[in-house]
């Protein structure tokens, strides 16, 4: 069965450096998404990216975070300035179509110290 | 935005007992409701969902009831085991051509005694 790939599994990183969090979704989906959650919390939505753009985002995906597909497998979530809040399992996800269900790969945890 | 709201916080029921889970969401617009399985560690696995055309789906042990007047949709699992045993979350969003962005609720523990 197909899988999304995320690396690293685990990153710990100091306040105010910067991270990034990469992604290989499902190579035939078309739509790609970020979530986390906070230990012990929901999953929260941070933004999905469609057809190379910013297609939604949450309040949480402030001027902080940023996403690219730099090339036709990898997505990237990026932290400019890692805040101590900012540590959580963060998620990525993709689906073939822009319903339904999709599939989500087994996260990074980030702990910023 | 979509605001969803899910009960209980925990459960605990014996093995081979039923589990009710419930969530009531706040948008009207929206028409897909997947339930999703997140064992200790792991990434939130679909195991349900629904749609706005229809009230009930069933997959085996599990089933998900949807009332769209109510705005409110179950799951149920009948004949719990052990391996049952994860943290729930019920989700619902109206997709668009842009995507489909998840709501989540903030999960049942479910825990299921041998």
């Amino acid at each position: 069965e197909p899988e999304v790939t995320q690396t690293p599994s685990h990153q710990v990183t100091q306040m105010g450096q910067e991270v990034i969090l990469r992604c290989v979704p499902i190579s035939n989906h078309l739509y790609f998404y970020w979530y986390r959650q906070i230990l012990g919390q929901k999953v929260e939505f941070l933004v999905s990216f469609y057809n190379n753009e910013i297609s939604e985002k949450s309040e949480i995906f402030d001027d902080q975070f940023s996403v690219e597909r730099p090339d036709g497998s990898n997505f990237t979530l990026k932290i400019r300035s890692t805040k101590l809040e900012d540590s959580a399992m963060y998620f990525c996800a993709s689906s073939a179509q822009g319903e339904g269900g999709y599939t989500f790969g087994s996260g990074t945890r980030l702990t910023v110290v | 935005g979509e605001n969803v709201e899910q009960h209980p916080s925990t459960l605990s029921v014996q093995e081979g007992d039923s589990a009710v889970i419930k969530c009531t969401y706040s948008d009207s617009a929206s028409n897909y409701f997947p339930w999703y399985k997140q064992e200790l560690g792991k990434r939130p696995q679909l195991i349900i969902d629904i749609r706005s055309n229809v009230g009930e789906k069933k997959d085996q042990r599990i089933a998900v009831t949807l009332n769209k007047t109510a705005k409110h949709f179950s799951l149920h699992i009948t004949e719990t085991q052990p391996e049952d045993s994860a943290v729930y979350f019920c989700a619902a969003s109206a997709h668009n051509n842009a995507g489909n962005m998840l709501t989540f609720g903030g999960g049942t523990r479910l825990m299921v005694k041998p």
